[in-house]
């Protein structure tokens, strides 16, 4: 167990939709990044939020959002969904992630469906 | 354009004997690399890195090559175990304006026979 957490675990929703990942850091972790793991594809980079603040941008489409709150928890925001959204979503947490590297732990993951 | 590739999709080995997985980078301004593994149904765990600065690193059974001149990285499993069947990712570190994001390979899909 990481001590990260995220849910839900598993959801199924339909084309044209709008869904809400959340995620809960580590104790004490002030970063979060979100990644995407689609069908044979390894994690891809979507965005990091370091104390409320967005800190890089990587391969996320605009039709993706996403915010980290007071309390450090974040939400990752996914609209007008299509097929090809269907992936794993990982967020993982660590202590700074400023100059230099501080250990990524991995949440288990939300499995994304869309029908 | 993949900047860390992991070739391999996957390998298979015997309890016991030495497993080798094998990745490239073609980033230069990659300084720091790391190895996840994964279970299913489990989110990755860091496993070992290893500096630039260095070309090897060594933790229990597990020990890190890097060869900065081939872009080229390799993790060692002596002796391999059945629990060590999972995913395994090679990941290196970019730095964008402080920010500390992992470039991941696609991963090999490690298989240790009994």
């Amino acid at each position: 167990d990481s001590g990260v957490t995220q849910t839900p675990k598993h959801l199924i929703t339909a084309t044209g939709q709008r869904v809400t990942l959340r995620c809960s850091p580590r104790s004490g972790d002030l970063s979060v990044y979100w990644y995407q793991q689609s069908l044979d594809q390894g994690l891809q980079f979507l965005i990091h939020y370091y104390n409320g603040e967005e800190r890089a941008k990587g391969n996320i489409l605009e039709r993706f959002s996403a915010q980290q709150f007071p309390d450090l928890h974040s939400e990752l925001n996914l609209s007008s969904l299509e097929l090809g959204d269907s992936a794993l979503y990982f967020c993982a947490s660590s202590v700074d992630g400023g100059e230099t590297y501080n250990e990524q732990f991995f949440g288990p993951g939300t499995r994304l469906t869309v029908l | 354009d993949q900047q860390v590739k992991q070739n391999s999709p996957s390998l298979s080995v015997q309890e016991g004997r030495i497993s080798i997985l094998n990745c490239d980078y073609t980033n230069s301004m990659f300084d720091y690399f790391l190895w996840y593994k994964k279970y299913p149904a489990e989110g990755p765990t860091f496993l070992i890195s290893i500096s630039s600065i260095k070309d090897k690193n060594e933790d229990g059974r597990f020990t890190v090559f890097l060869n900065k001149s081939a872009k080229h990285l390799s993790l060692h499993i002596v002796p391999s175990q059945p629990g060590d069947s999972a995913v395994y990712f090679c990941a290196a570190i970019s730095t964008q304006g402080g920010s500390e994001k992992l470039v991941f390979g696609k991963g090999t899909k490690l298989t240790v026979n009994p």
